[in-house]
């Protein structure tokens, strides 16, 4: 079956660097996703990864190595407004999508 | 205007009715989904369509029905609701772009309570 890992839980404090990990295992791999949810709101995309290596979006960046069936996802910056919820979405045999169970990031002054 | 939209947004019923929640999108996407969310388990898909002729069953189907009227409109039924189908239950809208890369589009959700 198909599984990913990711922690419950980050904290930090404004201004700081944060990297929220996932780990997953699926046959059939072909991209690895990140999303981010605000409390009571909808999730919206953040970043997309099929190949290795990094990707960069502003503040955010994602990382992956297929090798290794992991990514993380990288917040420099922090600002308040990062306080959300953090979803990695795995692509797999072409046309399904699976996501985990979510980071809930809470950024402190 | 919202891409995606659900209505409606907050239901309360009662066990053993039936209930239909819409979506509507504008993006002009062939790919729909339904999800629901509980805490701690994250978003779980319910089921998917990739065009209008096409219904598949995600990981949670049992308990529910979909109907897909056209491109833009894509419902979920719960025949016989029960308290455990009180969720948050998202529609999604997606591109597959031929790089592989798929971006999902959610509704704003739709607050589900069966008492």
């Amino acid at each position: 079956g198909q599984s990913l890992e990711q922690p419950s839980e980050v904290t930090a404090v404004e201004g700081a660097i944060v990297q929220i990990n996932c780990t997953y295992q699926t046959s059939g791999f072909y991209g690895l996703s990140w999303y981010q949810q605000h409390d009571g709101g909808a999730p919206t995309f953040l970043s997309y990864n099929a190949l290795d290596g990094l990707e960069e979006t502003g503040r955010f960046s994602s990382f992956l190595s297929r090798s290794d069936s992991y990514g993380y996802l990288l917040l420099q910056e922090l600002q308040m407004k990062d306080s959300a919820s953090y979803f990695c979405a795995v692509g797999y045999n072409t046309d399904k999508l699976i996501f985990g169970t979510g980071t809930r990031l809470q950024v402190f002054p | 205007d919202a891409d995606v939209t659900q209505t409606p947004r907050n239901r309360i019923t009662k066990t053993g009715k039936r209930i239909m929640l819409e979506c509507s999108q504008t993006k002009g996407h062939d790919r729909m989904y339904w999800y629901r969310q509980d805490p701690g388990l994250g978003l779980r898909l319910i089921y998917y369509s990739f065009d209008v002729k096409d219904i598949n069953k995600g990981e949670i189907s049992d308990g529910y029905s979909v109907s897909r009227q056209a491109q833009a409109k894509f419902s979920l039924s719960l025949e016989s609701a029960i308290p455990n189908q009180t969720a948050l239950y998202f529609c999604a809208t997606s591109d597959l772009m031929t790089s592989g890369k798929e971006t999902q589009y959610f509704g704003p959700g739709t607050r589900l309570l069966v008492l």
